[in-house]
């Protein structure tokens, strides 16, 4: 069973810290990825990485960062939180054929 | 541009009525096509592929390269249906998954 575990599930930040959300999977895929999740805007990329040491920016990756030193573990950093970027953000790894999802963190900026 | 468009935001439908949500896509090239759907309280999880040609909980989904649509379909609705479905994405080549904004649908008893 594929496991994709992301290491809160719910988180309150203030404005101006550094926040980091983790992420690890079990299945040994190469591609992982970072999306947030708000209601009507669907699933936003904001970073993926096919590789250690590998990333590339999604279509939302501003005031966002990332982290990939093993192949199993993801991080994404919120270099200074601000409250625009209160959401739910959802990790997934994949295979060629399909994207395996954690649980989701929902971040609170306040 | 790469995109996948959902038109409807909410879709309700009474228990045992046929269901059809509608995804367009944009891309240049063959894309894989996937339906995704996440229950209430959990986590999102894949529904079917367009190549594996299955049928997953009485789902179907057919790629039509024409009008580039992948429309799911279900011809009696279930209670235990009512979830949010995205409709997603992938180029060949690349890594990306490519979701659309949702939609979200209710069954009514």
């Amino acid at each position: 069973d594929v496991k994709v575990t992301q290491s809160s599930r719910y988180l309150v930040k203030r404005t101006g810290e550094k926040v980091f959300l983790e992420c690890v999977q079990d299945m040994d895929h190469e591609n992982m990825f970072w999306y947030r999740q708000d209601p009507g805007l669907g699933l936003r990329l904001i970073y993926f990485s096919y590789d250690v040491k590998m990333k590339e920016k999604g279509d939302i990756p501003e005031g966002y960062s990332v982290s990939r030193e093993k192949k199993e573990r993801f991080s994404l950093i919120l270099e200074s939180a601000s409250t625009n970027q209160t959401s739910m953000y959802l990790c997934a790894s994949s295979s060629n054929l399909e994207a395996f999802f954690g649980q989701g963190t929902r971040l609170t900026v306040v | 541009a790469q995109r996948v468009t959902q038109p409807e935001k909410l879709l309700s439908v009474f228990k045992g009525a046929p269901v059809e949500l509608k995804c367009n896509y944009s891309y240049s090239g063959s894309p894989e096509l996937f339906w995704y759907v996440q229950y209430s309280r959990q986590r999102l999880q894949l529904l079917l592929r367009h190549i594996s040609r299955e049928s997953i909980k009485g789902f179907t989904a057919d790629l039509n390269k024409g009008e580039t649509s992948f429309h799911l379909k279900k011809p009696f609705a279930q209670e235990e249906d009512s979830a949010m479905y995205y409709c997603a994405l992938s180029g060949q080549g690349t890594y990306k998954y490519i979701f659309g904004t949702g939609t979200r649908l209710k069954v009514l008893a």
